[in-house]
């Protein structure tokens, strides 16, 4: 039973370029969740899909957009890159409706913005 | 708002000493909390959880934590550090909206074991 699973692990774009990470969530999960985790600090909740649609987005500008898939997959879409996105960012995938059940995370992509 | 609050950015301990990290919350409701760890360049493992119930929650490796309402905390606990538990602890909140969850996560402790 595959993880969650992260693609790619490592990325390295320039500034204003757009990026796309991608998600696979755990075999039975059904919701997506995205968070930043910038060097030396905790993960920031941007944004969660359910049934392909956005469910909550923390505090990020549009620039951070996301998508799901009817197989429950999703990508993060992050535009006009600055370099102060430059962080892990981590997928984590749950099932919807089971209430605060915990979250499995990937191995995260790690962004460098040049 | 709510936030978490993880006051030793670093602590160092010998192999085989007793560890204490320390975290506090603010949140309205009955928060369900969560400490995860994270090695180098890994992402989070679930450590244990605690939602309701019995204040004091045993998870995985050995550790035990302890829901103290009355002082928003949930400290976390091992009577004996191994070497392998060098990593960053995250302590998060879990916040409903509409539904749905997302965690709040503090800042994290970084934890150094000497041999």
């Amino acid at each position: 039973d595959a993880g969650v699973t992260q693609s790619p692990t490592h990325l390295i774009k320039t500034r204003g370029q757009q990026v796309t990470l991608r998600c696979s969530p755990k075999s039975g999960h059904d919701t997506v969740s995205w968070y930043q985790q910038a060097l030396g600090q905790g993960p920031q909740f941007i944004f969660q899909y359910y049934e392909e649609e956005e469910r909550q987005r923390g505090n990020f500008p549009d620039r951070f957009s996301g998508h799901q898939f009817p197989n429950y997959s999703s990508e993060l879409n992050v535009n006009a890159l600055l370099l102060g996105d430059s962080a892990l960012y981590l997928c984590a995938s749950s099932s919807f409706g089971r209430g605060a059940e915990k979250l499995f995370f990937g191995s995260g992509t790690q962004l460098s913005v040049l | 708002a709510q936030s978490v609050t993880q006051p030793d950015i670093h602590i160092t301990v010998s192999e085989g000493a007793s560890l204490e990290l320390r975290c506090n919350y603010s949140y309205g409701a009955t928060p369900y909390l969560f400490w995860y760890v994270q090695s180098p360049g890994q992402g989070l493992q679930l450590l244990l959880k605690y939602f309701s119930g019995d204040t004091l929650v045993q998870g995985i490796k050995g550790f035990e934590a302890e829901f103290k309402r009355s002082q928003s905390s949930f400290n976390l606990r091992k009577p004996s550090v191994h070497w392998s538990d060098a990593a960053e602890y995250f302590c998060a909140v879990g916040r409903t909206t509409s539904g749905t969850y997302k965690y709040i996560f503090g800042t994290g402790t970084r934890l150094k074991v000497l041999a």
